[in-house]
């Protein structure tokens, strides 16, 4: 059975800090997704990562990918109010896709 | 953006009631989903097709059933609504072609509540 396991479940941290959230799952997979949530609406996707070694950059956020550790990092660097959200990291197994259970990400200003 | 779109967005309605959740996508995508999430909870997959005619239930055991004669469209329905019904239910797509990102994007989302 996949499992995607995601660590922390909530963050709260500075403004300016850098932090990073962990997504670790049990079956090979052929991709791994990274979304963000804010409160009541849908989800926004932010990076896909489909190859060992790979690693995508988008302004404060950076997303990598170690598929034979399947492990993948979401790194935020300097920290502002405005990243605070749930993101969610996901797997693609034969086409289905299957979420961890989202880190709660809130920054102090 | 993607266009995927899911009607009502916002559905109060009594126990009891069948109730039909739409999801139209139009980017021809094949693969398409239904997920439920509880409020700040994580999404769980209860539907999903590989494309016309196709459709397999998920991890998720769900009283719903979906169907898919249309390539853009992927209905989802609940004969008889009852209050642990009560969700968000995200509708989501992506394209299959090959050596492609396959980036898969969600609808607006459809908020049940069943009195």
């Amino acid at each position: 059975e996949l499992k995607v396991e995601q660590n922390p479940l909530f963050l709260s941290m500075q403004e300016g800090k850098n932090y990073t959230i962990y997504c670790n799952y049990s079956t090979t997979s052929d991709r791994l997704y990274w979304y963000r949530q804010d409160p009541g609406k849908s989800l926004e996707s932010l990076f896909v990562l489909l190859s060992n070694g790979a690693v995508k950059q988008e302004g404060r956020l950076m997303a990598s990918l170690d598929t034979k550790a399947r492990l993948s990092t979401l790194h935020i660097t300097a920290a502002v109010h405005d990243l605070s959200a749930t993101y969610f990291c996901a797997v693609d197994i034969d086409d289905k896709i299957i979420f961890g259970k989202g880190t709660r990400l809130h920054i102090l200003p | 953006e993607a266009d995927i779109y899911q009607t009502p967005r916002y559905l109060v309605i009594g126990t009891g009631k069948k109730i039909t959740l739409e999801c139209s996508q139009t980017m021809g995508h094949d693969k398409m989903y239904w997920y439920q999430q509880d409020p700040g909870m994580e999404l769980h997959l209860i539907h999903y097709s590989y494309g016309v005619n196709s459709t397999e239930k998920g991890d998720l055991s769900s009283e719903s059933t979906v169907s898919r004669i249309r390539t853009e469209h992927f209905p989802l329905t609940l004969e008889s609504a009852r209050p642990s019904h009560t969700s968000q239910y995200l509708c989501a797509s992506r394209s299959d072609e090959a050596y492609k990102y396959n980036e898969q994007f969600f609808g607006p989302g459809t908020r049940l509540t069943v009195l």
